[in-house]
């Protein structure tokens, strides 16, 4: 079967850097995405990873190893309009991709 | 451009009662999906569509039909909802070869009583 771990909700404060892990078992591995979702709203891509390492845009990076299928999502500068929730997925052969259930970002002043 | 554009944004049905939710985008993309997102969960597929005139079932495809009669709409339907069918739907897009990008519509809320 396939599927996605990561923690359920991680605090942080703001200004600081928090970095959100995702751990993974699936076939057919082509890559690992990361989504942001605010209260309310809807998903909205953020970052993709097909290679091992760093990528970087703007405050945020994504990290992945894929022979320890594992990534994470990491925010500098945290921000209050960073609180949010935030899903890894993995696209696979199949045109789709399966999502892990998401991480809360609480963030304090 | 529009983007995504899901209509309606909220629907109550009773037990038994059919409708049709409809996704739409203008940005020319092959590649459809349909989601539901139920509380403290990721999304999970329905069904989904590569191209015009073609569907196929995801994870969750049971209770639901879709059509993709249009590259521009995508239709999902309810036949008898009941009311495990309470969820958030979402609609998405993409191009061929970048389903890791997907670009989402607002969302459907969806009460079944």
């Amino acid at each position: 079967g396939q599927s996605l771990e990561q923690p359920s909700e991680v605090t942080a404060v703001e200004g600081a850097i928090v970095q959100i892990n995702c751990t993974y078992q699936t076939s057919g591995f082509y890559g690992l995405s990361w989504y942001q979702q605010h209260d309310g709203g809807a998903p909205t891509f953020l970052s993709y990873n097909a290679l091992d390492g760093l990528e970087e845009t703007g405050r945020f990076s994504s990290f992945l190893s894929r022979s320890d299928s594992y990534g994470y999502l990491l925010l500098q500068e945290l921000q209050m309009k960073d609180s949010a929730s935030y899903f890894c997925a993995v696209s696979g052969s199949n045109y789709q991709l399966i999502w892990g259930a998401g991480t809360k970002l609480i963030i304090k002043p | 451009n529009a983007g995504v554009t899901q209509t309606p944004k909220f629907r109550v049905l009773k037990t038994g009662q059919s409708m049709t939710l409809l996704c739409a985008q203008d940005m020319n993309h092959e590649y459809m999906y349909w989601y539901r997102q139920d509380p403290g969960m990721g999304l999970r597929l329905i069904h989904y569509s590569v191209g015009e005139g073609t569907t196929a079932k995801g994870e969750v495809p049971d209770g639901y039909n879709v059509s993709r009669l249009k590259k521009q709409n995508f239709l999902l339907g309810l036949e008898s909802a009941a009311p495990s069918q309470t969820s958030v739907y979402f609609c998405a897009s993409s191009f061929p070869g970048t389903e890791n990008e997907q670009f989402f519509g607002p969302g459907t809320r969806l009460t079944v009583l």
